[in-house]
């Protein structure tokens, strides 16, 4: 099995560009989710889904827009980049057996480094 | 809300050494608790968890944490420093009933020859 696979792994913007970063897991899973790392800042969550056509805000939403269309894939898009996103993402899954537990472990993608200039 | 503290972004220990790595957690309802390893340019994996039951986890490498209600820590460690442990630790936090796993900010272990 790949796990979790993101594309691509480096990536050059220019402010005010568009593109998507891609996530695709084999594994099932019906949680996924992104997160943005930032040295001193630890990871902070974007965006993340409990299945698809399910999708909710985590803590730093603002800038990115995610849809979740197959169980497998859950892009996220940047409509508009900004310096500010310069970062590097990270996608990550878990299994989610229709109840809640935060006992479940999260398998992380290798990610992906943004710079906006 | 829950929320995670990791004292000191930078530790060193020679190699053979003892390591300590602190977390300490905020969190109103019992937690779970993690600790991920990232090695450079890599994802995150796990180290250990903590859900319920016996509150001395052990991980893989050599790794344990301790989970510590009254002192609300979860403190990582390792009795003998490896060349190989040189890595950034994360610790987490997430309760029953939400999917929003909070991390901190991250410990930068470096092991010194």
């Amino acid at each position: 099995n790949a796990g979790v696979t993101q594309t691509p792994k480096f990536q050059v913007l220019k402010t005010g560009q568009s593109m998507t970063l891609q996530c695709a897991q084999d594994m099932n899973h019906e949680y996924m989710s992104w997160y943005r790392q930032d040295p001193g800042m630890g990871l902070r969550l974007i965006h993340y889904s409990v299945g698809a056509g399910i999708t909710d805000q985590g803590e730093v939403p603002n800038g990115y827009n995610v849809s979740r269309s197959t169980t497998e894939d859950f892009p996220l898009r940047l409509l508009s980049a900004a310096p500010s996103q310069t970062s590097v993402y990270f996608c990550a899954s878990t299994p989610y057996s229709g109840t809640i537990s935060g006992a479940n472990v999260l398998t992380f993608g290798a990610g992906s480094r943004l710079t906006v200039l | 809300a829950q929320s995670v503290t990791q004292l000191g972004s930078h530790v060193s220990v020679s190699e053979g050494a003892l390591v300590l790595l602190r977390c300490n957690y905020s969190s109103s309802v019992p937690p779970y608790l993690f600790w991920y390893v990232q090695y450079p340019n890599q994802g995150l994996q796990l180290l250990l968890k903590y859900t319920t039951g016996a509150t001395l986890v052990k991980g893989i490498n050599g790794f344990e944490a301790e989970f510590k209600k009254s002192e609300t820590s979860f403190h990582l460690t390792k009795p003998s420093a490896h060349m190989s442990d040189a890595a950034e630790y994360f610790c987490a936090v997430s309760t029953s009933g939400t999917y929003k796993y909070i991390f901190g900010t991250g410990t930068r272990l470096k092991v010194l020859a």
